[in-house]
């Protein structure tokens, strides 16, 4: 079945440094991407997602590229802030499949001033 | 309202009662879905709805599980008997629809927080 794989945390960064969080998918077709954001005490917001190869979703600073030929969709940010701290989810849907989500299994960020 | 609401917020209940957790999605948004996040699970699809009907249970982990939609608008998601395993983040989520282009995107609530003593 479709699958999602990122980073294991938590990833620690200073503020200012340039992040970046992995992210493969196993699925046959063409699923959409997505990347949500849950920040502490708060639920899962929609980052940015992608619908199609080579489509670039970007949001807050926040970039990342759907490569089908490597099956990923990396997320990365020049420089971060401390207000970035929180856990990253990163998620694939197929329409065929009513759309629902698969999820990885988050990565938390931790942003040190 | 603006977004996906959910209630109650927090709920504890003892073991083996009944919870009902209730979700009131985005006016307009014909899809409907539960997820549930628990420390060790991480997040899980439980089911979805397409209006009044539910195309896929397939996540739901028991026949403990049931829910329901009425007038394509609120759902309610059902736990008979519940277990300590049971405790966890129920989340609801929706979006414009399953079946066009640029449908795809779920919004969530805010999830109510379940605990099963």
């Amino acid at each position: 079945g479709d699958s999602v794989t990122q980073m294991e945390g938590p990833v620690t960064l200073s503020e200012e440094a340039f992040l970046t969080i992995n992210c493969t998918y196993t699925a046959t077709g063409y699923p959409s991407l997505f990347w949500y954001v849950q920040y502490p005490g708060e639920g899962l917001q929609l980052l940015l997602k992608a619908t199609k190869a080579d489509d670039k979703g970007s949001n807050k600073g926040f970039e990342a590229t759907y490569r089908k030929e490597t099956t990923s969709f990396h997320l990365e940010k020049g420089s971060v802030q401390v207000s970035d701290s929180a856990v990253y989810f990163c998620a694939l849907s197929r329409m065929e499949y009513g759309n629902k989500l698969v999820f990885g299994a988050g990565t938390i960020l931790r942003v040190k001033s | 309202g603006a977004g996906v609401s959910q209630s109650p917020s927090n709920k504890v209940t003892e073991k083996g009662k009944d919870v009902e957790l209730r979700c009131d999605p985005i006016s307009g948004h014909t899809a409907l879905y539960w997820y549930r996040q628990s420390l060790g699970q991480g997040l899980e699809f439980l089911i979805y709805f397409q209006g009044n009907s539910a195309p896929d249970k397939s996540g739901l982990p028991s026949d403990r599980f049931s829910a329901e939609r009425t007038g394509g608008s609120v759902s309610t998601l059902t736990i008979q008997r519940t277990q300590q395993e049971d405790s966890a983040v129920y989340l609801c989520a929706s979006s414009l629809g399953t079946t066009g282009w640029g449908q795809e995107t779920q919004y969530f609530g805010p999830g109510t927080r379940l605990l099963v003593l």
